[in-house]
């Protein structure tokens, strides 16, 4: 299975509420990067947090990283119908040689007005 | 900003032909990628270059190569297109660990 998996893969909230994806991965990190993509468009990074550090904020969102239980989470707060994306969880390796970036599967939100 | 443009936003071709989807960045980044996206099954990585004149195979090189001339450009070449090669393309540039810059992708389908 890829190195980044999200969960939930399908979420449907109302406008206003929270929202919450997960990502587990495998292996050693250096940092974990969250991007958003709107539909029939390309990937845009959203977040990046380092394996040195355990929670990040950015505007409405929140991410959060535990290294023992290789996993992250990207909380959106007070969503809106333009968050209406799915979102993807990145890992880095640690630093040696070439870092190849490994994306997940994704986790499609979409926020009812 | 860094801008990524890739030189199609829809393509159709017919099988057996030879394929260029074109991927141009203004940001001097070392590092360029090509990824195809399918529904289910995420991002995958086709091939990636570290420089001018390097490639490196990703996880699914089969059927397609590529061309880095200047650092600028980094070119997909389906060499001979089949069917099972339908998909969105995205490329992608970085400098060093920091985040990747996408282009808005190229709808490809093969018929």
């Amino acid at each position: 299975s890829q190195q980044g998996e999200e969960d939930p893969q399908a979420l449907s909230i109302q406008e206003g509420e929270n929202a919450t994806m997960n990502c587990s991965y495998k292996t050693s990190i250096n940092n974990l990067q969250w991007y958003r993509q709107n539909s029939g468009r390309g990937l845009v990074h959203l977040i990046l947090i380092r394996s040195n550090e355990r929670e990040k904020h950015s505007g409405r969102l929140r991410v959060t990283l535990d290294t023992s239980k290789k996993s992250s989470s990207l909380l959106i707060t007070a969503s809106r119908a333009a968050d209406t994306a799915s979102y993807f969880c990145a890992t880095v390796p640690p630093t040696g040689g070439y870092q190849k970036v490994t994306f997940g599967t994704g986790t499609k939100l979409q926020v009812i007005p | 900003d860094v801008k990524v443009t890739q030189s199609s936003r829809y393509l159709v071709k017919r099988t057996g032909e030879k394929v260029f989807l074109e991927c141009v960045q203004d940001m001097d980044h070392e590092n360029m990628f090509w990824y195809r996206q399918d529904p289910g099954l995420g991002l995958r990585l086709i091939y990636f270059s570290y420089d001018v004149k390097m490639k490196e195979k990703g996880d699914i090189p089969e059927g397609y190569s590529v061309s880095r001339e200047k650092k600028e450009r980094f070119s997909l070449i389906l060499e001979s297109a089949s069917t099972n090669q339908t998909s969105m393309y995205l490329c992608a540039s970085r400098s060093g660990n920091q985040p990747q810059h996408f282009g808005d992708g190229t709808r490809l389908s093969i018929l």
